[in-house]
């Protein structure tokens, strides 16, 4: 697609239950990178992945939180048990390469809030 | 890891100049910049490696001194386009972390006509 596509928009979930976000990067891009940014601050890397490889997954903050990348184009981070500290804007960006020579695409990200 | 940005915040008269400074603690590879409007993606803007190079995009360039771990982001005679929050993203090693970046708290610039 022509940008990075997340969704859904915006999710509420009552404290318990399990939430899937999902991102569909820009076609052809071989990184995929997941980001947690609240409000007032910079994202927090959660995991990425080049190809369908999860190449770090140190960021993610509990064994609640995974992610997967099956086919190498789109991604699915689940949190499970979801919490009320899980609240937060989660952001996926896409580059076309691993490496420093390309900066990263955001996604308009997921609102998620936790009752 | 986490870098750090200063000032936290600029407000500015259009055609004025700013300097966006972002420190890390850590050897650096690379520096991203990116501009974040209100309730929208960050904007990738720029990428420095290490060599100490300078890039410029329209009236925004940026240096990097990999000696002192630190960039700079040079605004000049802004616009009101211009207004936002700018964060730095840095890049501490090649090995398994490839591509991840650790994000500054940003720095609110506010440019008025």
């Amino acid at each position: 697609g022509a940008g990075v596509s997340q969704s859904p928009r915006y999710k509420v979930t009552k404290r318990g239950q399990d939430v899937a976000l999902r991102c569909d990067p820009i076609s052809g891009h071989v990184s995929l990178y997941w980001y947690r940014q609240a409000l007032g601050q910079g994202p927090e890397f959660l995991t990425y992945f080049n190809y369908e490889a999860q190449q770090d997954k140190s960021g993610l903050p509990n064994d609640r939180f995974s992610a997967e990348r099956p086919e190498g184009s789109i991604s699915t981070l689940t949190i499970q048990r979801t919490e009320q500290r899980d609240s937060a804007m989660y952001r996926c960006a896409s580059s076309p390469n691993p490496g420093p020579n390309y900066g990263y695409t955001f996604g308009s990200g997921t609102r998620l809030t936790v009752v | 890891q986490q870098p750090v940005q200063s000032p936290q915040a600029v407000i500015l008269r259009e055609g004025e100049d700013a300097v966006i400074n972002c420190s890390s603690s850590k050897a650096l590879y690379s520096v991203h910049w990116y501009r974040q409007k209100h309730g929208e993606a960050p904007v990738f803007l720029m990428i420095l490696l290490k060599g100490g190079e300078q890039k410029g995009h329209e009236k925004i360039s940026a240096s990097f001194n990999e000696k002192k771990q630190q960039s700079s982001l040079y605004l000049t005679a802004s616009q009101l386009s211009y207004s936002g929050t700018y964060f730095c993203g840095t890049e501490t090693d090649r090995g398994s972390t490839l591509g991840r970046l650790y994000f500054g708290r940003g720095t609110q610039l506010t440019v008025w006509p």
